[in-house]
């Protein structure tokens, strides 16, 4: 993997169910893994920020894990409701150029 | 605390002009970095300011340059605007320059139309 990758790119998930979608980075010089939730018309806001191996985190419905070694991050969402519908970003931190590498999101749409 | 703010929402210019736009930090936040998004694709990183100095840049030409004030607020410049400029530009900012581990606060972005 040399970019960020996310999948699917969208999908549909009815009310009630739960979700999750990948996040694929380089897992050679390995600092840190953002996901950022952006809703359609607002800023995106930050999620999480992962740096172990193995590492687990949650707010609320959403949770996160890491693996930094085979250069994946999973999010999921518990029991989506309708306020989950937004693009789910992930970003790769690379030290060479102080920079956030993004992938090109999934686009949830949460139906009633 | 106030949040980071973009200004103006929505431009529209000709290719060949120059457009300036600005972006407000978080309060006592010293770093801002900038970012293109073209339709269909996530952000594209620009470049960081850190108090002042430029501290980090993607793959943009030179026509792309920026300014960081002792407010820490930030200025993103593009000369020669090429129809492929049109975009949404994200302005981000955070406590500390270069930590891996810093979260980025994102202003609500300026819509950039090139005709």
């Amino acid at each position: 993997i040399l970019n960020v990758e996310q999948s699917p790119q969208s999908l549909h998930v009815q009310e009630g169910d739960s979700t999750n979608f990948t996040c694929s980075f380089p897992s050679s010089n390995f600092y840190a893994l953002h996901w950022y939730r952006w809703e359609t018309a607002k800023s995106p806001e930050a999620l999480f920020v992962m740096t172990l191996n193995g590492d687990e985190k949650k707010k609320g419905r959403i949770s996160a894990t890491l693996n930094t070694k085979e250069g994946y991050s999973y999010l999921y969402i518990k029991g989506s409701q309708p306020e989950d519908s937004a693009t789910y970003l992930c970003a790769s931190f690379k030290a060479a150029g102080n920079k956030l590498t993004f992938g090109g999101g999934t686009r949830v749409l949460v139906k009633p | 605390e106030t949040g980071v703010t973009q200004s103006p929402t929505h431009l529209i210019k000709t290719r060949g002009q120059q457009v300036t736009l600005r972006c407000s930090s978080q309060s006592g936040h010293n770093t801002v970095s900038w970012y293109q998004q073209a339709l269909g694709q996530g952000p594209q990183f620009i470049f960081q300011y850190y108090r002042e100095e430029e501290n980090g840049r993607g793959n943009f030409p030179p026509r792309f340059s920026g300014l960081q004030f002792p407010n820490y607020s930030s200025e993103l410049n593009v000369n020669a605007l090429e129809l492929d400029d049109s975009a949404l530009y994200l302005c981000a900012s955070s406590l500390r320059g270069g930590a891996s581990k810093e979260t980025q606060y994102f202003g609500p972005g300026t819509r950039l139309l090139v005709l």
